[in-house]
């Protein structure tokens, strides 16, 4: 079982749905983090939890909402996206005053 | 404001041949510097960290990466290549806070 776990690893959706990106870690770790890779464009991040409060918000557009409802689950729920959302959505967590980020597999999102 | 430079974006290298990806950070105090490792359609792995300490750290899979404080590098070398290293380089800065700042990553392709 690994670190950090995201539910599901692809992922198609149309413009007017609604879907739920989830991630998992088991690593005892208080802070969790969203990133967004996009091919050529450096890793995004979007959002951080710590300590199950959102501590940062990078100007994400609002049809992105994440959800932290402990210190091992993040969600990042999706509606009305745009086809330049489609990207590699990587999930990570770390202990909180300490940077070193462990990071799930990602989810490939594919906005049609 | 921190940044992360990694001024090749793509290095061809001959299986068995030494490897060295650079690395330039900018920050404004004692920086936590680390280099991830991303295989296609997968997440990052760290290979190593520097927090503070001896200038030289080793890390998994043979890699080995010097902090220079004078040149602002933390680049990272391996005495030999094997074609299972062909992937994505991202070096990362931090600084004891939740948020890391990822360079644009380096592409190592590896030949016979």
């Amino acid at each position: 079982e690994t670190g950090v776990t995201q539910t599901p690893r692809h992922l198609v959706m149309g413009m007017t749905n609604k879907k739920s990106l989830k991630c998992e870690q088991h690593l005892g770790h208080n802070a969790m983090y969203w990133y967004k890779q996009s091919a050529k464009k450096p890793l995004e991040l979007m959002f951080v939890y710590s300590l199950e409060e959102r501590v940062e918000n990078n100007s994400v557009p609002s049809r992105f909402s994440p959800e932290c409802p402990n210190s091992s689950h993040l969600f990042l729920h999706l509606h009305t996206l745009q086809p330049e959302d489609s990207a590699l959505y990587l999930c990570a967590s770390s202990q909180a005053r300490r940077t070193e980020a462990f990071f799930g597999q990602g989810t490939r999102l594919t906005v049609v | 404001a921190q940044s992360v430079t990694q001024p090749d974006i793509h290095i061809t290298v001959s299986e068995g041949a030494s490897l060295e990806l650079r690395c330039n950070y900018s920050y404004g105090a004692t920086p936590y510097l680390f280099w991830y490792v991303q295989s296609p359609g997968q997440g990052l792995q760290l290979l190593l960290k520097y927090f503070s300490g001896d200038t030289l750290v080793q890390g998994i899979k043979g890699f080995e990466a010097e902090f220079k404080r004078s040149q602002s590098s933390f680049n990272l070398r391996k005495p030999s290549v094997h074609w299972s290293d062909a992937a994505e380089y991202f070096c990362a800065v931090g600084g004891g806070n939740e948020k890391l700042t990822f360079g644009t990553g380096t592409r190592l392709t590896i030949i016979p």
